[in-house]
């Protein structure tokens, strides 16, 4: 079973102050994806990541998917109230074609203080 | 109305009754999804629908019974549920079903089994 495990669970910060959530597992993905979730709301797509190594940059939002494809970060600089909500990273397995299968982390819930 | 829509938000319902969820998209996609999210564990994908016809159950309980009348409605029949299986219950469009293509989520279904 491939699991993504997310830390930390919960982190409850002071606007202004950076961050970062973490996502690992011990399998390869083929890409990664960064959602968020607002309370009430469905999880909105943030950033996929593709290639091992790569680094997006989403204003004050920056991914990081690791070297060897198996683990990525979400950086974010100077939080703000806004950025309140569920982080949630997914993985794309590598079965190929339509059998690829979307893994969901298991989330961490930011409060942003204002 | 815009992309994708649940109904009810919230329901409460015994273990003996039957209710349904309804989920319609209005994105012109081809799959659609029904994912269960509970507390403290990883979004877990239930069923998958791609042109009307189901690709995935996940070992799913027979107490949930999906239908997918045409690529833009999805249902979820409940009946005799158990007070686990309260949750929120989100549903999914993608253009393709590839893990590729963005899934665009719903605000969900409230469910409380009491």
């Amino acid at each position: 079973t491939q699991l993504l495990e997310q830390s930390p669970q919960f982190l409850s910060i002071q606007e202004g102050e950076n961050l970062t959530v973490y996502c690992n597992s011990s399998s390869v993905f083929s890409s990664l994806q960064w959602y968020r979730q607002e309370p009430g709301e469905g999880p909105v797509l943030l950033v996929t990541v593709v290639t091992g190594g790569e680094v997006k940059k989403l204003k004050r939002l920056t991914f990081q998917f690791g070297d060897a494809r198996k683990d990525s970060s979400l950086h974010i600089t100077a939080a703000q109230p806004g950025d309140t909500g569920l982080y949630l990273c997914a993985g794309v397995t590598l079965s190929g074609g339509a059998t690829n299968k979307l893994i969901f982390g298991t989330g961490t819930l930011l409060a942003v203080q204002p | 109305e815009t992309g994708v829509t649940q109904t009810p938000r919230h329901l409460v319902m015994g273990m003996t009754n039957k209710k349904s969820l309804k989920c319609e998209q209005h994105l012109g996609h081809n799959a659609m999804y029904w994912y269960k999210q509970s507390a403290k564990k990883p979004l877990e994908l239930m069923f998958v629908y791609n042109f009307k016809e189901q690709t995935e159950n996940n070992s799913v309980p027979s107490r949930f019974s999906p239908e997918c009348p045409n690529s833009s409605h999805l249902f979820l029949h409940l009946h005799t549920l158990q007070p686990e299986d309260s949750a929120l219950y989100l549903c999914a469009s993608s253009q393709e079903l590839d893990p590729f293509y963005e899934q665009y989520f719903g605000p969900g279904t409230r469910l409380t089994v009491t």
